[in-house]
């Protein structure tokens, strides 16, 4: 299955900035995900990215809050837009595996304050 | 969109005795379904899954679960438990031919001495 690198790993964010969290993928994939992942709570699918083409929001989530970026077939970004405590959280991304699933990264653990 | 339920929130239990996660899913038609693990701070790593075939699949570090479509229930067991089990443990469920995983809330599992 793919291996995906994902950074930064965690970071402190001031509110009112913005984050870009990387996605790199060692194989080549049509679609990446990213998935936001609350204290506590299970994830949600915050959007698709296919290259080539704008990214697809899940309901509840924007693109001015949360553009992403899909320049090639290997990597995407994600960013988090004028960021309150709200937006603290784990933010992954994912790809289909090989045979069946999907792999997940490691994950970009975010805290603002 | 699928719903899943984890019955189960917390779930202590002792090194060495089985334990049972539940999990149920709301949907009528044809689904993948999927086990992940979040061990403390880290990313989900897939433990296991089912896309057809037989019902009972099992994971390399002695984890099974049971397709059950009457019920449309997705259990997973272990017989004996280590304390390297301790993690949370997602249910997540994708209808065939739709990308988009549904995750349950998540079940803690803690293993004592």
């Amino acid at each position: 299955s793919a291996v995906i690198s994902q950074k930064p790993s965690r970071d402190i964010c001031q509110r009112g900035t913005s984050l870009t969290i990387q996605c790199q993928v060692d194989s080549q994939v049509t679609m990446m995900f990213w998935y936001r992942q609350q204290p506590g709570q299970s994830l949600t699918l915050i959007a698709t990215a296919n290259q080539g083409s704008e990214a697809t929001y899940e309901s509840g989530f924007v693109i001015d809050k949360f553009p992403i970026s899909r320049p090639n077939l290997t990597f995407s970004t994600l960013t988090v837009s004028n960021m309150s405590p709200e937006d603290s959280s784990i933010y992954l991304c994912s790809v289909e595996a090989t045979g069946g699933g999907y792999t997940f990264g490691s994950g970009t653990r975010l805290t603002v304050v | 969109a699928q719903s899943v339920t984890q019955l189960d929130s917390q779930v202590p239990v002792f090194e060495e005795a089985p334990v049972e996660l539940r999990c149920n899913y709301s949907s009528s038609v044809s689904v993948y379904l999927f086990w992940y693990v979040q061990y403390p701070n880290q990313g989900l790593q897939l433990l296991l899954k089912y896309l057809s075939g037989s019902t009972l699949v099992e994971s390399i570090n002695g984890f099974e679960a049971e397709f059950n479509k009457s019920q449309t229930s997705f259990h997973l067991r272990k017989p004996s438990v280590h304390i390297s089990d301790t993690a949370e443990y997602f249910c997540a469920v994708s209808q065939i031919n739709d990308y988009k995983l549904s995750f349950g809330a998540g079940t803690t599992v803690t293993v004592r001495a």
